[in-house]
């Protein structure tokens, strides 16, 4: 079975500071998905990202960036700049993909963006 | 209507009480499934429906009983509840491939926010 562990449940950063998310899975899968999902106050998930378990690049969208290691079993997700809109419950998760379609998430790390 | 709606937004319920729940994807997606999100748990997945065809059941109570009339419809109907039951309840879909497999991300509702009293 996979898991996916979130060992930060809450983070509180100043108004332009970097935040880094960390983001720990476990999996015998060889093929296996990774993902980013943000939860604001409204309660709606929004999808940030995903990871196909063969392709290790690092991507940036605008000022979010995300460091996937396979070493280290690790899908880091780091907030740049980060702003009071940033504010949310962050989930990662992860899908075992041929073995079927269903998400394991992790915990969820707060964080508190204050200006 | 864009994305996946729920309703209710918020139900209040006694533990006699009979209701359902109501999620539309207007995605065009093949996979529909329910969430649980309570306080004190990580997000819990309920249930899968694959091409309409229930395909994942989490060990959810029988309470709990879930309809999939075609690809965009999911219901969940609630009977004889328990406060415990009290969670943000979240549907979403995806486009899976052959077989089910995943590859897609899944895209979620706003949630119904049920409370058991």
């Amino acid at each position: 079975a996979q898991k996916v562990t979130q060992a930060q449940t809450e983070i509180s950063v100043v108004e332009k500071e970097d935040v880094t998310l960390d983001c720990v899975y476990e999996t015998r899968d060889t093929t296996y998905y990774l993902f980013w999902y943000k939860q604001p106050p409204s309660g709606e998930l929004v999808f940030l990202i995903r990871r196909n378990s063969f392709d290790e690049q690092n991507e940036i969208s605008g000022r979010y960036s995300w460091n996937f290691q396979k070493s280290t079993s690790s899908f880091n997700f780091t907030i740049t700049a980060s702003q009071v809109v940033d504010s949310a419950v962050y989930f990662c998760a992860s899908e075992r993909g041929a073995a079927g379609n269903k998400l394991t998430f992790g915990g969820g790390t707060r964080v508190l963006v204050k200006p | 209507e864009t994305g996946v709606t729920q309703t209710p937004r918020h139900l209040v319920m006694g533990m006699t009480n009979k209701k359902s729940l109501k999620c539309e994807q207007h995605l065009g997606h093949n996979a529909m499934y329910w969430y649980k999100q309570s306080a004190k748990k990580p997000l819990e997945l309920m249930f899968v429906y694959n091409f309409k065809e229930q395909t994942e059941n989490n060990s959810v109570p029988s309470r709990f009983s879930p309809e999939c009339p075609n690809s965009s419809h999911l219901f969940l109907h609630l009977h004889t509840l328990q406060p415990e039951d009290s969670a943000l309840y979240l549907c979403a879909s995806s486009q899976v491939l052959a077989g089910g497999r995943g590859y897609n991300e899944q895209f979620f509702g706003p949630g119904t926010r049920l409370t058991v009293l």
